[in-house]
């Protein structure tokens, strides 16, 4: 069936550089993807978000790119802080089914001093 | 935005019992979700939980397994029936204040161990 995956399940990234997750969607109904972190021991919790009309979105140190030609979707957090540590999901809303969000397989990114 | 509260954050259930966990929201939500999150995995959807009437749920889950309520707009129950240790997982709640947003808050879950 369709789904939300991600290319890379772990990411070890030096204190200061910049990361890169990255996502693969296959659902071509999909129309809204969602980036969310999840720290250990918590519920996850929403970063950045971009329609499909959009192919570039930032925030606060973080930019989220979207390429509906071959459905990928990165994450790049800029000057990656020990604070950044956690899984990231990627994530769909297939407004076709009523708004529900659809959770890609995860990354964890861990930060080396 | 909006915080979610769940109880009981963690408990440890026999096998062949039922567990009911709660979910209230500080303010109102459109939709409420159910999902579970089963050790190093990602987050899968039980169910959307409609105010006044049945959940909508997805494939694999059944109402049987897990009945759902959701009496108003800012709260819902799941029980978890007849649990085997295949249900030990994290179970999490979520709303959005708005339709069709990604913008979903979660609880921080609910950690049942099945022995």
């Amino acid at each position: 069936g369709e789904s939300v995956g991600l290319h890379l399940p772990t990411l070890s990234v030096q204190e200061g550089d910049n990361s890169i997750i990255n996502c693969a969607y296959s659902n071509s109904a999909s129309d809204y993807f969602i980036w969310y972190k999840q720290e250990s021991g918590k519920g996850p919790q929403f970063i950045i978000d971009i329609r499909s009309n959009m192919d570039k979105r930032q925030g606060q140190r973080v930019t989220v790119l979207l390429n509906k030609t071959v459905k990928h979707l990165s994450l790049q957090i800029a000057a990656t802080q020990p604070g950044d540590s956690a899984v990231y999901f990627c994530a769909e809303n297939i407004r076709s089914s009523a708004s529900k969000i659809i959770f890609g397989s995860g990354t964890r990114l861990s930060i080396r001093p | 935005s909006a915080v979610i509260s769940q109880k009981p954050s963690r408990d440890i259930c026999q096998r062949g019992t039922s567990l009911t966990i709660q979910c209230q929201v500080d303010s109102q939500v459109t939709m409420m979700f159910w999902y579970r999150q089963q050790p190093g995995q990602s987050l899968t959807l039980i169910a959307t939980a409609n105010q006044g009437s049945e959940a909508t749920y997805e494939s694999g889950f059944v109402i049987d397994k897990f009945p759902i309520s959701r009496p108003n707009l800012t709260f819902s129950t799941l029980t978890v029936s007849n649990m085997s240790p295949e249900d030990s997982s994290i179970y999490l709640c979520s709303g959005t204040t708005a339709a069709n947003t990604g913008e979903l808050f979660f609880g921080e879950g609910s950690r049942l161990t099945v022995l």
